[in-house]
């Protein structure tokens, strides 16, 4: 079953920063991945980070601490077209998704 | 666009019945995975092949199967449908089959059953 955890919705104001965690509950895997999906629509992928720390793509950003069991997508200067849902999957042998975020960007 | 496709784009059936799935990686990707979502249960990884071989298996049911032919092109059988098999089919791909190597997934094909 899935054991990371995402809030289910957040809500930003455009050109506003905004910070979506995730934790899990396991180890040994090989990384942590990042994916957009709008409504209906395909997963998109993101980001993934192998390492601890942070990597950055453009105007997304995302961070992992294995220790703390913990990492986050981090997307700056929000625009309207990046309401979508964002999941973080853990990287196992296939990718295990978490039930995903719903953002909102207000005008 | 991602280069995967899928037919069909929206299936109806009824309960006990079978249907077929079908997925294109992208040109040249030797792995296929496949994954349901739904409203309750999220994205679920179901399975993969690697260059014909089945590779992973996730939370797939029994009922359920799939395979990958010589062309790479993957179908996905689900048999002795019930309602709650209503999801969004997504096949995904990627060249080495690693899962940390980024997966480009399909359109999807939306499955209702009545």
């Amino acid at each position: 079953g899935q054991s990371l955890e995402q809030p289910s919705e957040v809500t930003a104001v455009e050109g506003a920063i905004v910070q979506i965690n995730c934790t899990y509950q396991t180890s040994g895997f090989y990384g942590l991945s990042w994916y957009q999906q709008h409504d209906g629509g395909a997963p998109t992928f993101l980001s993934y980070n192998a390492l601890d720390g942070l990597e950055e793509t453009g105007r997304f950003s995302s961070f992992l601490s294995r220790s703390d069991s913990y990492g986050y997508l981090l997307l700056q200067e929000l625009q309207m077209k990046d309401s979508a849902s964002y999941f973080c999957a853990r990287n196992d042998y296939a990718l295990n998704f978490g039930k995903g975020t719903s953002l909102l960007v207000t005008p | 666009d991602s280069g995967v496709t899928q037919t069909p784009k929206h299936l109806i059936t009824a309960t006990g019945q079978r249907v077929t799935l079908r997925c294109s990686p992208r040109s040249g990707d030797l792995s296929v995975y496949w994954y349901q979502q739904s409203l309750d249960q999220g994205l679920q990884f179901l399975i993969q092949y690697y260059n014909g071989e089945e590779r992973a298996k996730g939370n797939i049911l029994e009922r359920f199967s799939a395979q990958q032919f010589p062309d790479l092109h993957s179908e996905l059988n689900l048999s002795s449908l019930e309602l709650g098999d209503s999801a969004l089919y997504f096949c995904a791909s990627n060249p080495s089959g690693s899962s940390y190597n980024e997966q480009f997934f399909g359109p999807g094909t939306r499955l209702t059953v009545l």
